[in-house]
């Protein structure tokens, strides 16, 4: 059974400052995926992550795929308040898709 | 492009009841997928249905049930209500390719009193 674990779990920082999220899976996938939900709301994609090495970069957020080691990380640049959400990884498994039980970010003045 | 789309937006019923959650995915898009996060449990998958059957079932019991019509929307009904089943319901849909993104709906939340 495709297990999928993030840490941390919740994470507080300061604006300006650097932080990565990890998200590391039990079992061989092809396929990560790290979305962005504000509160009440809906997930928001934020990277697709097809195969080993890959790396994607979208403002302050830069992700990254390790196959071998199972492992993602999302890492922060410089973090701003609008950064404030919860962070999921995904994988693809024998269902859909296994989420982390996300980190929550709050970025602090 | 519309997204995806659900409704109701809310929805308040009593243990014991039904409930009926729909779901429209995006034009093109034959896969529809229904996840439920509650509070506590993160996101789990429930159902994923493609060109009208049902592929892959989560690990929930069978009063949680749907379905997909030809015209690709969903319906996840879920009988008995229990005070436990009050989540948020996110609909997802993608194009059931062997390689397809999964895009999300706005999502239903269930409250059960």
């Amino acid at each position: 059974e495709l297990k999928v674990e993030q840490n941390p779990l919740f994470l507080s920082m300061q604006e300006g400052k650097n932080y990565t999220i990890y998200c590391n899976y039990s079992t061989t996938s092809d396929r990560l995926y790290w979305y962005r939900q504000d509160p009440g709301k809906s997930l928001e994609s934020l990277f697709v992550l097809l195969s080993n090495g890959a790396v994607k970069q979208e403002g302050r957020l830069m992700a990254s795929l390790d196959t071998k080691a199972r492992l993602s990380t999302l890492h922060i640049t410089a973090a701003v308040h609008d950064l404030s959400a919860t962070y999921f990884c995904a994988v693809e498994g024998n269902t859909p898709l296994v989420f982390g039980k996300g980190t929550r970010l709050s970025v602090i003045a | 492009e519309a997204g995806v789309t659900q409704s109701p937006t809310h929805l308040i019923k009593t243990r014991g009841q039904q409930a009926t959650l729909r779901c429209s995915p995006i034009s093109g898009h034959t896969s529809v997928y229904w996840y439920q996060q509650a509070l506590g449990l993160g996101l789990q998958f429930l159902l994923w249905y493609d060109e009208g059957e049902e592929r892959n079932r989560g690990n929930f019991p069978p009063r949680f049930s749907g379905r997909q019509f030809p015209n690709y929307s969903s319906e996840l009904n879920v009988n008995a209500l229990e005070l436990e089943d009050s989540a948020l319901y996110l609909c997802a849909s993608s194009t059931g390719q062997a390689i397809s993104e999964q895009y999300f709906g706005p999502g239903t939340r269930l409250t059960v009193t």
